[in-house]
């Protein structure tokens, strides 16, 4: 299957913050890609759909000036945590569709974020 | 309606048996009905996937059985392994949009 990268997979800040999840996709091209946080036993829950060139689309409920959204290229998303706090200490998730006409949507490995 | 449904919340299963997770859904629109499997601290990896058009899909020990009429689908796991115990997840989408995922099965294969 097609491959996903995230970057940092783990990282620890401080409360105040700010903190920036890369994605990637690294043997095709991704038009589109998805940010999901997972609380510990749960499910994904879909934040935002990132779109190369063109503003991001949020989910209801979710903050778009503190988690900022920023498709630069069609294999680069990064998700922005600013002034972070405990709460938002989460799995980050991203994914992305393979192409237009196949629906396989592949995940990467996840960013656990801790704040103190 | 969006909503997906899984059942059930927690499956324990001796190794060789069959697992069987279910998933029901709302929204007659979804037309790519996809299954993962996620590891403890890991991203969950496409495990096997179909669409409305075919009533079965078999890949290896994995099979998604399919029934439009009831907008109900489910994943069959044939000689189920320690290795296979992990959390499922069964998700629902229309065209090549955001997935709508159902809440999870952890599956846990016993000796």
């Amino acid at each position: 299957g097609a491959v996903v990268s995230q970057h940092p997979s783990w990282v620890i800040c401080k409360s105040g913050t700010s903190v920036k999840i890369e994605c990637r996709s690294l043997d095709f091209q991704a038009t589109t890609m998805f940010w999901y946080r997972q609380f510990p036993k749960q499910s994904l829950m879909l934040m935002a759909t990132s779109n190369e060139g063109s503003k991001a689309t949020y989910e209801q409920g979710v903050e778009k000036d503190k988690f900022l959204i920023n498709h630069a290229s069609l294999t680069l998303s990064t998700l922005t945590v600013t002034s972070a706090h405990p709460e938002d200490s989460s799995f980050y998730i991203c994914s992305a569709p393979l192409d237009r006409r196949n629906y396989e949507q592949y995940f990467g490995p996840g960013t656990r974020l801790t704040v103190t | 309606q969006q909503q997906v449904k899984q059942s059930p919340q927690s499956l324990i299963v001796q190794k060789g048996g069959i697992s069987i997770i279910n998933c029901a859904y709302e929204n007659t629109a979804f037309d790519y009905f996809p299954w993962y499997q996620q590891f403890p601290g890991k991203g969950p990896a496409l495990l096997i996937a179909i669409r409305p058009d075919v009533s079965e899909k078999k890949e290896g020990r994995f099979t998604i059985s399919f029934n439009k009429s009831a907008k109900q689908f489910s994943l069959h796991i044939m000689d189920s392994q320690p290795g296979d115990s992990a959390t499922y997840f069964c998700a629902a989408c229309f065209g090549n949009e955001k997935l709508t995922f159902g809440t999870g099965t952890r599956l846990t294969i016993i000796p």
